[in-house]
């Protein structure tokens, strides 16, 4: 059973706009969730995390929103750049049980 | 510091057979952690180990088994192999059981294909 959902597997955004990526999860014990970003051939490489005692989080240009009433979380990256095409994964995991339970994976491609 | 490494990185197998992957985690780190990554599933927790003993495991059948040895390396068992375990197989390596999950790296995984 998908405790976390990525509904969304692809997302194409023109450089320089926003990107945003929508995560529901449905176990509401997870206490603490991070986003991944995956290049082909490369493992998962950390992006942000947030706790469920906050709302939001920022780091330069990724931001991610938590609203725990709706168990959703997203990911916005402002300004998007080629770079950030990937593929961005979002996990859940309640911390003092800390297997990773991780969405399927959004596409993300940035066009120039 | 080098960073996990996987062997293979690519692998072809036909029905019934058995596979085992290798992970060797960064140096220092203790404890490895096993992924399982599908199109359409995303990653699949498999099973942790942290100085040579299993510490959690996710939802895989008994055809699924793992081990680690007293360097910290890693390896992962598969028998009877079935079609629906071609797949990503992630290894991701952290220092402690527990950690902080962004300390945990990934390794570029093992693609295994089952015919």
């Amino acid at each position: 059973d998908q405790q976390v959902k990525q509904n969304s597997p692809s997302l194409s955004v023109q450089e320089g706009r926003i990107s945003i990526l929508n995560c529901d999860y449905t176990n509401s014990m997870f206490d603490y969730f991070l986003w991944y970003k995956k290049y082909p051939a490369e493992g998962p490489t950390f992006l942000i995390s947030i706790s469920s005692i906050k709302d939001k989080n920022e780091d330069g240009r990724f931001t991610v929103f938590l609203n725990k009433s709706a168990k959703h979380l997203s990911l916005h990256i402002v300004p998007s750049q080629p770079g950030d095409s990937a593929v961005y994964f979002c996990a859940a995991m309640v911390r003092n049980d800390y297997k990773l339970s991780f969405g399927a994976g959004t596409t993300v491609t940035v066009r120039a | 510091k080098a960073g996990v490494t996987q062997t293979p990185r690519y692998l072809i197998k036909t029905r019934g057979q058995q596979v085992t992957l290798s992970c060797s985690p960064i140096s220092g780190h203790r404890s490895v952690s096993w992924y399982q990554q599908t199109p359409g599933q995303g990653l699949q927790f498999l099973f942790e180990y942290f100085s040579e003993t299993q510490r959690n495991k996710g939802n895989f059948p008994g055809r699924f088994s793992g081990r680690q040895f007293s360097n910290s390396r890693s390896e992962m068992n598969v028998s009877t192999l079935e079609l629906g375990d071609s797949a990503l197989y992630l290894c991701a390596s952290s220092l402690a059981v527990g950690a902080v999950q962004e300390t945990q790296y990934f390794g570029p995984g093992t693609r295994l294909l089952v015919l």
